[in-house]
């Protein structure tokens, strides 16, 4: 079945330091949605990616799209303690399923 | 608007009770998903509901796992006979159309001891 991987498992930075997601779908995706969850909490919806090659922003945090639609990328620049939490990419499979990535989990030393 | 309301917040269970979660949706959204979620793991796709029809639960368990969301009340997720294997937090989204944010709820975390 359709597999999305999120690389890395884990990461820890340094308040102020950026940081990387990488999100990868075995299957073209119709679009593709981000979402965060912090400790103890539910997700919640941060973006949705649509069109290929497709770039947007939210302040520090920088969404891209590939261009095969197979894959994106959650870029945050110069962290805050508040960024702590796991970050989920969903690929919306066909018309109506979400497959969630397996997240990264971003912890920030102060 | 009152958001995703899931209850019980935890549910404590013994093996071989059954387990009933609910979910109501956000007002004026007729699309439901429930996922599961096990500690440091994702969200994994059980089922997905529009009112009155089960659309897809390729991702339930044919055995002791059922779903239903009727015309009138809350969007069940029922488990029959519950195993300790059972026990994770279950989240319920909904949206209003398909190609839609999902907002999620607080989730039910299930124990089963």
């Amino acid at each position: 079945g359709q597999q999305v991987m999120q690389i890395p498992q884990y990461q820890h930075v340094q308040e102020g330091e950026d940081f990387t997601t990488y999100c990868n779908s075995s299957t073209t995706l119709s679009n593709i949605q981000w979402y965060k969850q912090r400790p103890g909490g539910h997700p919640v919806f941060l973006i949705q990616l649509v069109k290929s090659g497709e770039v947007k922003k939210q302040k520090r945090l920088t969404f891209q799209f590939g261009e095969a639609k197979k894959n994106s990328s959650l870029h945050i620049t110069a962290t805050q303690t508040t960024d702590v939490g796991t970050y989920f990419c969903a690929g919306l499979s066909g018309t109506y399923k979400y497959i969630f990535g397996t997240g990264t989990r971003l912890k920030v030393l102060a | 608007n009152a958001g995703v309301m899931q209850n019980p917040r935890h549910l404590v269970r013994r093996r071989g009770q059954e387990a009933r979660l609910r979910c109501s949706p956000m007002k004026g959204h007729s699309h439901v998903y429930w996922y599961r979620q096990l500690p440091e793991e994702g969200l994994k796709f059980m089922v997905y509901l529009q009112k009155e029809n089960i659309i897809d639960e390729s991702g339930m368990p044919k055995e002791r796992f059922s779903a239903e969301f009727p015309k009138e009340g809350p969007s069940i997720l029922r488990i029959q006979q519950v195993v300790r294997g059972d026990s994770a937090a279950y989240f319920c989204a909904s949206s209003p159309g398909t190609v839609e944010k999902l907002f999620f709820g607080s989730g039910t975390q299930l124990s089963v001891l």
